[in-house]
């Protein structure tokens, strides 16, 4: 099946700081989403992101779907960005399961 | 327009019980989603249902695990007589229809098994 793999595993910022976390995938996807769960355990959407750029405020993500990778940035980093961040891609074309990678753990810190 | 509901929030079984977890989909939505994540495995998924069809059970365990989606009410995801293993999150995602790929996700459910 479908790897995805996320780097970094960890992050530590202080706040104010910006951000890359990378998504590499190895097949072609029909969906990428980006996540965050926050300390709570809640899964938040934040991008449905399979090819082209996006932005939502301080966040913004970018997907290479030729080269299998997306980014997300984060810019001006606040102490409630922390949280894992979760990129997960369909299986196959139209097989419409979500795989996960493992997650960059941010922390950002005051 | 409300989101992917999950109740309840938290659950606590003993060895043993069964566990029922309910999953309302967003308004419009016929397809629904269950994954789990388990603290050392992360997130998986586990099955896909439509409106009175199971579509795709692959990711369910072969014992104890079963799911519903029925034509009224919410979706279930049932657990028949749980061990310490099933303790972890069960988050329910939902879709319009089959040609739209984006998932929206719930807050989850824990399950906590003493």
């Amino acid at each position: 099946g479908i790897q995805v793999e996320q780097s970094p595993p960890d992050l530590i910022l202080q706040e104010g700081a910006n951000s890359t976390l990378r998504c590499n995938f190895s097949d072609s996807v029909n969906n990428l989403q980006w996540f965050h769960q926050n300390p709570w355990g809640q899964l938040i959407n934040l991008f449905y992101i399979p090819s082209g750029t996006k932005q939502n405020g301080r966040l913004s993500a970018t997907t290479v779907a030729t080269e299998r990778y997306s980014l997300l940035y984060i810019s001006s980093s606040q102490t409630t960005d922390s949280g894992v961040y979760f990129c997960a891609v369909d299986d196959i074309k139209g097989a419409q399961k979500l795989v996960f990678g493992q997650g960059t753990r941010l922390t950002i810190n005051p | 327009n409300a989101g992917v509901m999950q109740n309840p929030r938290h659950l606590v079984r003993r060895r043993g019980q069964e566990a029922r977890l309910r999953c309302s989909p967003m308004k419009g939505h016929s397809h629904v989603y269950w994954y789990r994540q388990l603290p050392e495995e992360g997130l998986k998924f586990m099955v896909y249902l439509q409106k009175e069809n199971i579509i795709d059970e692959s990711g369910m365990p072969k014992e104890r695990f079963s799911a519903e989606f029925p034509k009224e009410g919410p979706s279930i995801l049932r657990i028949q007589q749980v061990v310490r293993g099933d303790s972890a999150a069960y988050f329910c995602a939902s879709s319009p229809r089959q040609d739209y790929n984006e998932q929206f996700f719930g807050p989850g459910t824990r399950l906590t098994v003493l």
